[in-house]
C-alpha cells in the first residue's frame, strides 16, 4: 500500500497568514492525489484534484503542487471560514490511501 | 443535483452483520463508479471499496476483504455495503461517494457502531 504522510498533524495560525501543508507519498504517484478540507460533523469536501486543479467554486486561496511523492496545499491568506482539517488522498493505485490529516486552528 | 443519503446504519455486536444502502439521485447513476468511505470516531477519513460503473470490477482495502461487500442496483440507483463478521474496529462513519479516483460528492453518512 502506499502510504501519505502529512505535516504538519496541527498548526495554528491568524486569520490574513499563509499556511503550507505538505504530503509525502512512500513511492511515486505522478499527479495522482487531491486535497480535501473536513468541517465538524460534515464530509469531506474535494478542494483540488490532480495535484494543482482548483475545484470548482473553490476560492483562488487555495492552491495545489507538487508531482511524484512530494505535494503541497498552500492557503495564500487565511480567512475565518478555512479553520478546518484538511488532508490529502492518493488514486494511484489501489487501496486508495488518505493523509492522517492536518488540523488549521486559531492561534 | 447531485443527491446521496445513506442509511441502514445502527448498533450491532461484535460478529454480527448489517447492510448500508446508499440512495442517488441528480445524475446517471449506472454512469458512475461508486466508493465507500469510513471514518472512525476522531479519526482520518479511511477509503474502504468501490465498485465499477456495471458492478465488473470492486476493489477493498485489505482490513475488510472478505468481511465487506460492496454491491450496486443501478435499476434502483442504489448502493451497497453488506457488513459481516463486525469488528469493534469497523466503528465509524459510513460515507458513499460518487467517483473512481477522488470521490467529489458525498452523502452526509450513517454511523455503524459495533458493541457488546
Amino acid at each position: 500500500d502506499i502510504q501519505m504522510t502529512q505535516s504538519p498533524s496541527s498548526l495554528s495560525a491568524s486569520v490574513g497568514d499563509r499556511v503550507t501543508i505538505t504530503c509525502r507519498a512512500s513511492q511515486g504517484i505522478r499527479n495522482d492525489l487531491g486535497w480535501y478540507q473536513q468541517k465538524p460533523g460534515k464530509a469531506p469536501k474535494c478542494l483540488i484534484s490532480a495535484a494543482s486543479s482548483l475545484q470548482s467554486g473553490v476560492p483562488s486561496r487555495f492552491s495545489g503542487s507538487g508531482f511524484g511523492t512530494e505535494f503541497t496545499l498552500t492557503i495564500s491568506s487565511l480567512q475565518p471560514e478555512d479553520f478546518a482539517t484538511y488532508y490529502c488522498l492518493q488514486h494511484n493505485s489501489y487501496p486508495r490511501t488518505f493523509g492522517q490529516g492536518t488540523k488549521v486552528e486559531v492561534k | 443535483e447531485v443527491q446521496l443519503v445513506e442509511s441502514g446504519g445502527g448498533l450491532v455486536q461484535p460478529g454480527g452483520s448489517l447492510r448500508l444502502s446508499c440512495a442517488a439521485s441528480g445524475f446517471i447513476f449506472s454512469s458512475h463508479w461508486m466508493t465507500w468511505v469510513r471514518q472512525a470516531p476522531g479519526k482520518g477519513p479511511e477509503w474502504v471499496a468501490n465498485i465499477k460503473y456495471d458492478g465488473s470490477e470492486k476493489y477493498y482495502v485489505d482490513s475488510v476483504r472478505g468481511r465487506l461487500t460492496i454491491s450496486r442496483d443501478n435499476a434502483e440507483n442504489s448502493l451497497y455495503l453488506q457488513m459481516n463478521s463486525l469488528r469493534a474496529e469497523d466503528t465509524a462513519i459510513y460515507y458513499c461517494a460518487r467517483g473512481l479516483e477522488l470521490p467529489l460528492y458525498w452523502g452526509q453518512g450513517t454511523l455503524v457502531t459495533v458493541s457488546s
